[in-house]
């Protein structure tokens, strides 16, 4: 069946320094795959998406690179602040319908 | 700026009992989603509604929850009866053709 994947559980970063999330979807069919931030507590919060059509879209301070080749998306963070630290979350599927989440990363910024 | 609105936002229950939440989507929103979270995992799709019609409601144990947009607007999920494996985060979004899903806070179930 269809599902998406992050690579590691945890990654923990010194503030300042860039952070890399990966991910890795099955679903060729996807065209939208998307972002999500989420702090304790609190519902995920949207970051950035892209289009199956791209291959790269950039942010304030975040990235998202695409390979449908490998089936692999990831998220980049620059100059990672302590606000950063959240359970970071992709999501793959057809904009305006069902989105299949990953597992998530917990991410944790050292002062 | 327009959020997505949800009640109770926590909830304890007694395992059997029935138990509610409600969801108001940002105005103008035709699709609306239900979503349930186990801790330590991603969201996964309960139901999906476009206006008031209900497109996708494959992962639903329809035997004990059910789901209702009357007017195509704010919508109701009801678990009845609750079973202690129902504790999760239930969280609402919704959407509009060209944006992303905007979620709400959620409402914490714990059933005991």
């Amino acid at each position: 069946g269809e599902s998406v994947g992050l690579h590691l559980p945890t990654l923990s970063v010194q503030e300042g320094d860039n952070s890399i999330i990966n991910c890795a979807y099955s679903n060729s069919a996807s065209d939208y795959f998307i972002w999500y931030k989420q702090e304790s507590g609190k519902g995920p919060q949207f970051i950035i998406d892209i289009r199956s059509n791209m291959d790269k879209r950039q942010g304030q301070r975040v990235t998202v690179l695409l390979n449908k080749t490998v089936k692999h998306l990831s998220l980049q963070i620059a100059a990672t602040q302590p606000g950063d630290s959240a359970v970071y979350f992709c999501a793959g599927g057809n904009q305006g319908g069902k989105l299949i989440f990953g597992q998530g990363t917990e991410l944790s910024v050292k002062p | 700026e327009a959020e997505v609105a949800q009640s109770p936002r926590y909830k304890i229950t007694e395992k059997s009992q029935a138990v509610a939440f409600w969801c108001d989507p940002i105005s103008g929103h035709a699709t609306l989603y239900w979503y349930r979270q186990i801790l330590g995992q991603g969201p996964e799709l309960l139901v999906q509604f476009q206006d008031e019609s209900v497109v996708d409601d494959s992962q639903l144990p329809k035997d004990r929850f059910s789901a209702e947009r009357l007017k195509g607007v704010d919508s109701t999920l009801k678990i009845q009866p609750a079973e202690l494996g129902d504790s999760a985060m239930y969280l609402c979004a919704s959407s509009s053709i060209n944006t992303e899903a905007f979620f709400g806070q959620g409402t914490r179930l714990t059933v005991v």
